[in-house]
């Protein structure tokens, strides 16, 4: 079946300093998700890429889409310590009629103030 | 925006007892639910995929006749966790989307998530 691997697992910075976090699938995606989770709280959409290549940018977030649809990443710049939560990718097989998302294993990031 | 309403937001429960976690589509017809489970500090795996008035599909290992399914409305599914044990204790969160397979913002909306605890 389809998986997604995150890395890295967690993440401290220092607040100002940047952050990233991969996501690798075992096939081909017809998108990928990616979502913001703080402690205790439920996952919240953050955005979708579905072209291939595709970069978009909220803010200090950029996220990228590779051009196999195979990977993705999220970049935050200047990390601020609102951004603190676990960040996961989600991928969306491009088969079955159910299109259920497969979730990374997030990244677990800490911003030091 | 898509909104799911997820109760209880946690229970705590016997050890034996059944307990039922319901999700409403507030402002969709959500023709499609699914049921994820998350442990601490893990990701959302997903249990259950259910349309609206047909059986659940159940993912590999998961136990049907333990966690009930019911999706018999475009914006009602219910979760029953019958016989709930310690180890059935985990945040449970449900997840909609439409007919067209996209919700604004494109996005598969989640519920708030159920904290079960099982004592």
């Amino acid at each position: 079946g389809q998986q997604v691997m995150q890395i890295p697992q967690y993440q401290h910075v220092q607040e100002g300093e940047d952050f990233t976090t991969y996501c690798n699938s075992s096939t081909t995606l017809s998108n990928i998700q990616w979502y913001k989770q703080r402690p205790g709280g439920h996952p919240v959409f953050l955005i979708q890429l579905v072209k291939s290549g595709e970069v978009k940018k909220q803010k200090r977030l950029t996220f990228q889409f590779g051009e196999a649809k195979k990977n993705s990443s999220l970049h935050i710049t200047a990390t601020q310590t609102t951004d603190v939560g676990t960040y996961f990718c989600a991928g969306l097989g491009t088969s079955g009629s159910a299109r259920q998302l497969t979730f990374g294993s997030g990244t677990q990031l800490t911003v030091l103030p | 925006g898509a909104v799911v309403s997820q109760h209880p937001s946690w229970v705590i429960c016997k050890s034996g007892t059944s307990v039922k976690i319901e999700c409403r589509s507030l402002d969709f017809q959500a023709t499609t639910m699914f049921w994820y489970r998350q442990f601490p500090k893990q990701s959302l795996m997903l249990m259950a995929t259910s349309n609206e008035g047909s059986k659940a599909t159940y993912e590999q290992g998961v136990e049907k006749d333990k966690f009930l399914i019911n999706h018999a409305s475009l914006t009602l599914s219910t979760l029953t966790v019958t016989s709930a044990h310690p180890e059935d204790s985990s945040f449970y969160i449900c997840s909609a989307r439409d007919s067209e397979g996209s919700i604004y913002p494109y996005g598969y909306t989640f519920g708030s998530g159920t904290r079960l605890t099982v004592v």
